[in-house]
């Protein structure tokens, strides 16, 4: 059974960089797209982007010139950073995996969620 | 990007009822559509996925259909624990885009 632990701070001032964690257990990392997803409060689901295991990427246009996500083969882990943060950006960040049959992909496996708040 | 319109926004029925839930695509999607639902306080879970096929573990009332620009997600008979937030999200662009959501409540 895969499971998704993730991890990262959850205060941060206005222009600081957020960085999460999320770890993958119990089950194959190759193979998938990792993805990471927010929500903030009382809002819908925004996908912000996601990561291979050679490290090949894709980024939400609206967010891509302040995000990174990074890849760690040797410890199962995929991370997000997300520079210069205001309060927009305050929400329950998700990571996901996103598994695939034939051409379809989805998100089958998510982590618990982390709440960052961005206030001054 | 592509757009994704969830109708209705919100809907109040009860325990035995059918429901259906609309998600309507910008452009055409093909059947790239997944349906997710959340409940308070926790992550989504998949439901459907590719229009129309049943998650693994997921209770057979619930099904979805259509492909294009038009699809459903429908629950043929509501229990109590599906009461909660219903979201579609296409896969057909690499930038994934959710609806706005359907928040399903006890009449």
């Amino acid at each position: 059974q895969v499971q998704l632990q993730q991890w990262g701070a959850g205060l941060l001032k206005p222009s600081e960089t957020l960085s999460l964690t999320c770890a993958v257990y119990g089950g194959s990392f190759s193979g998938y797209y990792w993805s990471w997803i927010r929500q903030p409060p009382g809002k819908g689901l925004e996908w912000i982007g996601e990561i291979n295991y050679s490290g090949s990427t894709n980024y939400n246009p609206s967010l891509k010139s302040r995000v990174t996500i990074s890849i760690d083969t040797s410890k199962n882990h995929f991370s997000l950073k997300l520079s210069s943060v205001t309060a927009a950006d305050t929400a329950v960040y998700y990571c996901a995996r996103s598994s695939r049959q034939r051409a379809y992909y989805y998100m089958d496996v998510w982590g618990k969620g982390t709440t960052v708040t961005v206030s001054s | 990007d592509i757009q994704m319109t969830q109708s209705p926004s919100s809907l109040s029925a009860s325990v035995g009822d059918r429901v259906t839930i609309t998600c309507r695509a910008s452009q055409s999607i093909s059947s790239y559509l997944n349906w997710y639902q959340q409940k308070p306080g926790k992550a989504p879970k998949l439901l459907i996925y590719a229009a129309s096929s049943l998650q693994s573990g997921v209770p057979s009332r619930f099904s979805g259909s259509g492909s294009g620009t038009e699809f459903t997600l429908t629950i043929s008979s509501l229990q109590p624990e599906d009461f909660a937030t219903y979201y579609c999200q296409q896969s057909y662009s690499t930038s994934y885009t959710f609806g706005q959501g359907t928040k399903l409540e006890v009449k």
